[in-house]
């Protein structure tokens, strides 16, 4: 078992819609991180949070610590917004960043 | 101010011959992460890197693979004797400050190496 799940691997939607991605994780973190990478390849962060919620232009990720998952959601779908979405955690007291599949999302006009 | 740069954008090797990979982190980021992401999975760490250290190296694989940052100059990713199960798309990663403070990874474009 991943110690990095996503849901689902693959999303398909019609512009407009509220789209919701989900992360579960099963090791202790220091940080969580939401980053978008699209089909040319390069990656963009999107989020790094430890507790709560943030929100970005359209974007929200939220975190419970305690249930160890996270939620990235999309608001107004578009399809300048398809793309893989990969949840990232860093565990406690290390650098470095365990990756999810990623979730690949493609909006249709 | 320019985000992480990597070069070559994509590399081409025969098998046997050497890959190095370049990453120069954001102005003022001191630590450098690279990973690698082969075809259809998902990405993995392979060494963390401060100038002139190596912090952590426990996703390299044990043979082919160094990394170094020198004090001056990039970040150099080098795989001797490529073979194909190397072709891969290998991101850097800086950041200006270690963890476990509030600290962001910034992603470079990737190298995407192909080993014929």
């Amino acid at each position: 078992k991943n110690e990095v799940e996503q849901s689902p691997q693959n999303l398909t939607a019609q512009e407009g819609e509220f789209i919701t991605i989900n992360c579960s994780y099963s090791v202790g973190i220091s940080a969580l991180h939401w980053l978008q990478q699209h089909p040319g390849g390069g990656i963009v962060s999107l989020f790094m949070l430890s507790s709560g919620k943030k929100k970005h232009g359209r974007l929200i990720a939220t975190i419970n610590i305690q249930e160890k998952h996270s939620s990235l959601h999309i608001t107004a779908s578009h399809p300048r917004d398809s793309a893989v979405y990969i949840c990232a955690v860093r565990g406690i007291n290390t650098d470095k960043l365990i990756f999810g599949t990623g979730t690949r999302l493609q909006v249709f006009p | 101010n320019a985000g992480v740069m990597q070069n070559p954008r994509h590399l081409v090797r025969r098998r046997g011959q050497e890959a190095r990979l370049r990453c120069s982190p954001m102005k003022g980021h001191s630590h450098v992460y690279w990973y690698r992401q082969l075809p259809e999975e998902g990405l993995k760490f392979m060494v963390y890197l401060q100038k002139e250290n190596i912090i952590d190296e426990s996703g390299m694989p044990k043979e082919r693979f160094s990394a170094e940052f020198p004090k001056e100059g990039p970040s150099i990713l080098r795989i001797q004797q490529v073979v194909r199960g190397d072709s891969a798309a290998y991101f850097c990663a800086s950041s200006p400050l270690r963890a476990p403070s509030d600290n962001e990874q910034f992603f470079g474009p990737g190298t995407r190496l192909t080993v014929l």
